[in-house]
């Protein structure tokens, strides 16, 4: 079945650091690719989406590329700030049908002045 | 922003009780979903809802679980007993259409059964 793999947590940086939170996935077929971000005391919240192989989807200074070839859609930031500290969860949406999401398992970052 | 509530926060129960966890979705979604995150793993999809029915549900969904829309703003999620194992952060979340819409999650309701 659908599965996502994401680096453990949690992420610690200092601010105006570089930001990577690696994310591999297994799914059948030509799946969406999520990246979803849940800030202290709030729901999930979608932060950026890429439909297609090749897709960069980007938000807020976010961006993940989905490569087809390595089954990956890495978050990246290039300099990330105290605001951005979160649990960041990448997911996916199968391509064979449905409406349901399988998540990752989150990583929290953690920024520092 | 509109957003998905949930209440409450933080729910302690004791093991074989019944638990009804409540959610009201945004006003003019259609799609309604509940997801849950045992400690430590990943977030998992239990069932999605629409037109007054279940659309999909996963495994983890079995007879002791159900969800209702009683009145047609609440979506609740019940757990007929309760094991420890039910313990858990439970998301719930609403669509407004199907596909290509984004989902909306609320804060979640941190459920412990002792």
């Amino acid at each position: 079945g659908d599965s996502v793999t994401q680096m453990e947590g949690p992420v610690t940086l200092s601010e105006e650091a570089f930001l990577t939170i690696n994310c591999t996935y297994t799914a059948t077929g030509y799946p969406s690719l999520f990246w979803y971000v849940q800030y202290p005391g709030e729901g999930l919240q979608l932060l950026l989406k890429a439909t297609k192989a090749d897709d960069k989807g980007s938000n807020k200074g976010f961006e993940a590329t989905y490569r087809k070839e390595t089954t990956s859609f890495h978050l990246e930031k290039g300099s990330v700030q105290v605001s951005d500290s979160a649990v960041y969860f990448c997911a996916l949406r199968g391509g064979g049908g449905g409406n349901k999401l399988t998540f990752g398992t989150g990583t929290q970052l953690k920024v520092e002045l | 922003e509109p957003e998905v509530t949930q209440t409450p926060s933080h729910q302690v129960t004791q093991m074989g009780q019944e638990v009804i966890l409540r959610c009201v979705p945004i006003s003019n979604h259609l799609y309604f979903y509940w997801y849950r995150q045992i400690l430590g793993q990943k977030v998992e999809f239990l069932v999605s809802f629409y037109n007054n029915e279940i659309s999909e549900k996963s495994e983890i969904f079995d007879d002791q679980f159900s969800v209702e829309r009683p009145d047609g703003s609440n979506f609740t999620l019940k757990i007929r007993s309760t094991k420890l194992e039910d313990s858990a952060m439970y998301f719930c979340a609403s669509r407004r259409t199907d596909l290509g819409e984004k989902l909306f999650f609320g804060s979640g309701t941190q459920l412990s059964v002792l």
